[in-house]
């Protein structure tokens, strides 16, 4: 079974810092993982995913994540926070890309 | 593109009735899913359909709920009769193929049930 933990129900950060969204994986099979982000009255969009190879990946607007095998864990981070990335995020976990499981979500708030 | 199309956006309807919501995917998406997101949660998968089969149907309360996908087009999820319980917002996504794990979803309907 997968399950995902997402630390941090909210985060705040200033304007031009760091952002860091944790999120810790449970998975009986290799995962395939994801970050989706939801703004104000929009739906989900995808973000950026890991299948297999580089652990390291690249996603729009700035944002990358690493998976980390040995932690369990697929954290998001964007070196510097803009207002526009105000919205709630959520780390997914699949079997495969098929089924996906997602966190509780966590809501960023950049303040100015 | 048109994205992934859902109606009716808010439903306020009152215990015990029915209710319906509709989702049209984007042209060529042949799986299509219906996910359950609570207030404070992330979404719940229902079901998933591959063309007009429905493939994972585990979560889906199969005594008040239902749902059809004719033709492996659009859709529409039921409920009957309505719970206090199942007010939530019902998002549909779609993706082009079985594995991708790219789903592209639409607003969502929010459900109150009084």
């Amino acid at each position: 079974a997968q399950s995902v933990t997402q630390l941090g129900s909210h985060v705040s950060v200033s304007e031009g810092a760091l952002v860091l969204l944790r999120c810790n994986y449970s998975s009986s099979v290799p995962p395939y993982l994801f970050w989706y982000v939801q703004y104000p009255n929009q739906g989900l969009q995808l973000l950026l995913k890991y299948t297999t190879g580089a652990t390291l990946v690249k996603g729009i607007n700035g944002f990358e994540a690493e998976f980390k095998k040995s932690e369990t864990s697929f954290h998001l981070t964007k070196p510097s926070a803009h207002m526009s990335d105000a919205a709630e995020y959520f780390c997914a976990v699949s079997p495969y890309g098929n089924k996906l499981v997602f966190g509780a979500g966590t809501i960023l708030r950049v303040k100015s | 593109e048109a994205g992934v199309v859902q109606s009716p956006r808010y439903k306020i309807i009152e215990k015990k009735q029915p209710v319906a919501f509709w989702c049209n995917p984007i042209s060529g998406h042949n799986t299509l899913y219906w996910y359950l997101q609570n207030l404070g949660q992330g979404p719940e998968l229902l079901i998933r359909y591959e063309n007009e089969e429905a493939v994972d149907d585990s979560q889906l309360p199969k005594d008040r709920f239902s749902a059809e996908r004719l033709k492996g087009v659009d859709s529409t999820l039921k409920i009957q009769p309505a719970e206090l319980g199942d007010s939530a917002v019902y998002l549909c996504a779609s993706s082009k193929s079985r594995g991708s794990g790219e789903l592209f979803f639409g607003e969502g309907s929010r459900l109150t049930v009084l």
